[in-house]
């Protein structure tokens, strides 16, 4: 069980908008910034969202956010090379470890 | 360009050493917190450990404490993951991580560059 909670998969068209979300506690996601990865067929991970700034070489589609313990990773004008999985991360006071989310599927139909 | 390539992975039995390399280039390394992170087969990422910017400071996970020791050699560029009794369940690729700061923790610890990763096998 992962310390933050992503959904198992998610879809969407070309040119839609979707949303990945990454929920934990007080202690990581609500205390922390978030790192959101992207890895495409289990290559190496590529850092797509830095807090709530966007790398440099990263489309501006790509945005992130955060409310109380959850962050979310917005992505505006759905490209088919974002099919991916997505992994948030950051650190957690109370374990005393960096965590990870258990990933996001992202299917582009 | 920052480049991070990882060296060292091998088949490997159970209760026996590695010792994982991690060449970097492209921005001043002493000046960073580096980190390794690994990936089982079909699983998500986990991290294992980090290094201060200095070599000063090391931060393991649990699962590894004991067993793994991360170190780095500024005047070389590299860093390294030396581990030692390997069980099954730490058949992982491995990556190292760069951060854009010099101490661990910092804020989220955000990773800005990623290696290829090298695979290490643990079978009998």
């Amino acid at each position: 069980q992962s310390a933050l909670i992503q959904e198992a998969s998610v879809s969407g068209t070309v040119g839609q908008k979707v949303t990945l979300s990454c929920s934990g506690n007080s202690n990581n996601v609500g205390g922390y910034a978030v790192g959101w990865y992207q890895q495409v067929s289990h290559g190496p991970p590529k850092t797509v969202m830095f807090g709530n700034s966007l790398p440099s070489g990263i489309p501006d589609r790509f945005s992130g956010s955060k409310s109380g313990a959850t962050a979310s990773l917005t992505i505006s004008g759905l490209q088919p090379e974002d099919e991916a999985d997505y992994y948030c991360s950051t650190w957690d006071y109370s374990l005393n470890s960096q965590v990870f989310g258990g990933g996001t599927k992202l299917t582009v139909l | 360009e920052v480049q991070l390539v990882e060296s060292g992975g091998a088949l490997t039995q159970p209760g026996e050493s590695l010792r994982l390399s991690c060449a970097a280039s492209g921005f001043t390394f002493s000046q960073f917190a580096m980190s390794w992170v690994r990936q089982a087969p079909g699983k998500g990422l986990h991290w294992v450990s980090a290094i201060s910017g200095s070599g000063g400071s090391t931060f393991y996970a649990d699962s590894v404490k004991g067993r793994f020791t991360i170190s780095r050699d500024n005047s070389k560029n590299t860093l390294y993951l030396q581990m030692n009794t390997l069980r099954a369940e730490d058949t992982a690729v491995y990556f190292c991580a760069k951060l854009p700061v010099f101490y661990w923790p910092t804020g989220g610890n955000l990773f800005d560059s990623w290696g290829q990763g090298t695979l290490v096998p643990v079978s009998s």
